[in-house]
């Protein structure tokens, strides 16, 4: 069975304090990792998607970065506007490809 | 464009009765999923869709919750009897094909007194 954990459960930064999230996972056969952004009384938002290990992606002020066990989301320079929470998936082959499991996400909260 | 829709946004029904959830995928868009999602946690996978019909329902909790998607587009999730229990936010996604990213609409927050 898939599992994906994430950590901390919540974050708190100060504006332009850069941190970073972490997604472990357990699949038999990874094919893909999503990060999404979910805002509160918002459905998740898409973020990344990641399929081999050393791959990278950046979108503004967010790079997320894959190994063959877990998944860093970094945030560089964090604004209040970026206080979301970033939930991590995954896709697994013996799941087939409809189903992704999800963690129960990071609560990052930015303050000015 | 248009992303997904869902309504209603909220629903609120007593212990017992019969609701229906909507779901307007994006256009184009064959594949079609239910989550449902509780306070503090991840979504949970309950039904996927490709075309009109649903390939893959293992993440539906019981006969009690049913979904169909008669035209290939828009979906209904149906939850009959419903209990206090399945109070939680049900969320609706749709992808070009079941290989490619899920894109979520906003929710339908349902709540069961």
């Amino acid at each position: 069975e898939d599992q994906v954990t994430q950590s901390p459960e919540a974050l708190r930064l100060q504006e332009g304090e850069s941190s970073s999230l972490n997604c472990s996972y357990t699949v038999s056969g990874l094919r893909g990792l999503f990060w999404y952004r979910q805002d509160p009384g918002k459905g998740p938002e898409f973020l990344f998607t990641l399929y081999s290990a050393g791959e990278e992606k950046e979108k503004e002020r967010l790079k997320a970065t894959l190994t063959k066990k877990e998944s860093f989301l970094h945030i560089t320079a964090p604004k209040p506007e970026d206080s979301a929470t970033y939930l991590c998936a995954v896709r697994d082959l013996s799941g087939g490809y409809q189903k992704v499991t999800f963690g129960t996400g990071t609560k990052l909260q930015v303050i000015p | 464009g248009a992303g997904v829709s869902q309504t209603p946004s909220n629903k609120v029904t007593e212990k017992g009765k019969y609701v229906e959830l909507r779901c307007d995928p994006i256009s184009g868009h064959t594949a079609l999923y239910w989550y449902r999602q509780s306070l503090g946690q991840g979504p949970e996978f309950l039904i996927y869709f490709q075309g009109t019909g649903a390939a893959d329902d293992s993440g539906l909790p019981n006969d009690r919750f049913f979904a169909v998607r008669p035209e290939g587009s828009v979906s209904t999730l149906k939850i009959q009897r419903t209990e206090r229990g399945d109070s939680a936010v049900y969320l609706c996604a749709s992808s070009f094909n079941k290989q490619d990213t899920q894109y979520f609409g906003p929710g339908t927050r349902l709540t069961v007194l």
